[in-house]
């Protein structure tokens, strides 16, 4: 799998957005972009994926650059719900069913 | 809806015994993946199942094994337990596999 590289650690002020950015210069025409959120003490959650345009949800959007090597996860508000470790992956559908976590963005959020 | 259940939540075992972890995906998803979480490697795939068949499997020994029954509920099993197998297991859930994985809360196995 194409690999990914997150900042360690994102510090953000309540109510403010968040730019959580990922480099993946090695990417793949076939890779989607998937990002997934850990709260402390629960499994991974599921936050947004996109190929090659933006994407939104209720959640959070998808910036994707137009060369692909990057992207960046934009939390409009964030609260102190937000915080936790966001993980950047990119799945290659046709190469197996498995997400390769990387280590992630632990995100702290200050009221 | 009810999400991923794990059974147990906590579990303590003694090195060299065997253990088994349950895990009872969303109701109409057929797709049940096992990740391992340790401080040291993160999160690893284990294997995922689909219709009952393993289709895919990470890099570990032997010892870790699933299965998948038809009514989609899955579980694994580690023999000869190490004290390196201490960790949170994962179990995720989805339609066929594709985007959108839901996971359970985890089993965290203390192996002393």
């Amino acid at each position: 799998d194409a690999k990914t590289t997150q900042p360690n650690s994102m510090e953000s002020n309540e109510e403010e957005p968040v730019h959580l950015p990922c480099n993946h210069s090695t990417i793949s025409g076939t890779d989607y972009i998937h990002w997934y959120r850990q709260l402390p003490s629960q499994g991974p959650e599921y936050v947004i994926h996109g190929l090659t345009s933006n994407v939104n949800n209720r959640m959070a959007s998808l910036a994707i650059a137009e060369d692909r090597k990057s992207s960046t996860l934009i939390l409009h508000r964030a609260t102190l719900r937000d915080a936790a470790v966001y993980y950047c992956i990119l799945r290659d559908l046709g190469a197996g069913n498995m997400l390769t976590f990387g280590g992630g963005t632990r995100l702290m959020v200050k009221p | 809806k009810a999400g991923v259940t794990q059974t147990p939540r906590y579990l303590i075992k003694t090195r060299g015994q065997q253990v088994t972890l349950s895990c009872s995906p969303i109701s109409g998803h057929r797709s049940v993946s096992w990740y391992q979480q340790t401080p040291g490697q993160g999160l690893q795939f284990l294997f995922e199942y689909f219709s009952e068949t393993q289709r895919n499997k990470g890099n570990f020994p032997g010892r870790f094994s699933g299965r998948q029954f038809s009514n989609s509920r899955s579980e694994m099993n580690v023999s000869t337990l190490e004290l390196g197998d201490s960790a949170l297991y994962l179990c995720a859930s989805s339609l066929t596999g594709g985007h959108g994985y839901t996971f359970g809360s985890g089993t965290r196995l203390t192996v002393v």
